[in-house]
């Protein structure tokens, strides 16, 4: 069965603290992964698209990254704005996706 | 341009009441999904349609829930008879789907349900 895994669940930075949040996955054939951000009361908000290892994207502070086995995405000098919670998802079949359980991220001015 | 718009944003109903959610889709998309979050199990596939057909409605989880699109971009997601276990957040997404390739689903900003 295809699973995603985000860790960790929740990370709490500094403003100006760097650090990268992990989603690892076991699916077959991998036909692209997806970052979204979700802020409280909202709904999911398209970030990345990455569909082959060694692809990079980026967008402002946020970069993402993908292997064969895992993404990550850098966040680099967060400000408070960035606090939210980040979904990563990979297809399974055709249009389904899979989500992970997402990293709650907090960024303390 | 317009997102995807789903309403109610907030419901409150008693056990036993109908419930029903309602979703537009994005101009000109042709897919839509229904999902619902919660804490426990995170972001889960209820439902989706491609070109008003329903394609996969294995996340549903009861009989009691039930999903229609009667044209190209609007949908209702219904349950009958509401249960306390129901009360989630649940958010409809849309794509224009081309056969064989995947897409980024674009999401409404879904409905608190609560049931008492």
């Amino acid at each position: 069965e295809d699973q995603v895994t985000q860790s960790p669940e929740a990370l709490r930075l500094q403003e100006g603290e760097s650090s990268s949040l992990n989603c690892s996955y076991t699916v077959s054939g991998l036909r692209g992964l997806f970052w979204y951000r979700q802020d409280p009361g909202k709904g999911p908000e398209f970030l990345f698209t990455l569909y082959s290892a060694g692809e990079e994207k980026e967008k402002e502070r946020l970069k993402a990254t993908l292997t064969k086995k895992e993404s990550f995405l850098h966040i680099t000098a967060p400000k408070p704005e960035d606090s939210a919670t980040y979904l990563c998802a990979v297809p399974q079949g055709a249009q389904k996706l899979v989500f992970g359980q997402g990293t709650r991220l907090t960024i303390n001015p | 341009d317009a997102g995807v718009i789903q309403s109610p944003r907030h419901e409150v109903t008693e056990m036993g009441q109908e419930v029903t959610l309602r979703c537009k889709l994005i101009s000109g998309h042709n897919s839509l999904f229904w999902y619902r979050q919660t804490m426990m199990r995170g972001l889960e596939l209820l439902i989706y349609f491609n070109n008003n057909v329903p394609i996969d409605d294995s996340g549903m989880p009861e009989d009691r829930f039930s999903a229609k699109m009667p044209n190209a971009s609007f949908s209702t997601l219904k349950i009958q008879p509401s249960e306390p276990r129901d009360s989630a957040v649940y958010f409809c997404a849309s794509i224009f789907f081309l056969a064989g390739e995947g897409d980024t689903q674009y999401f409404g900003p879904g409905t608190r349900l609560t049931v008492l």
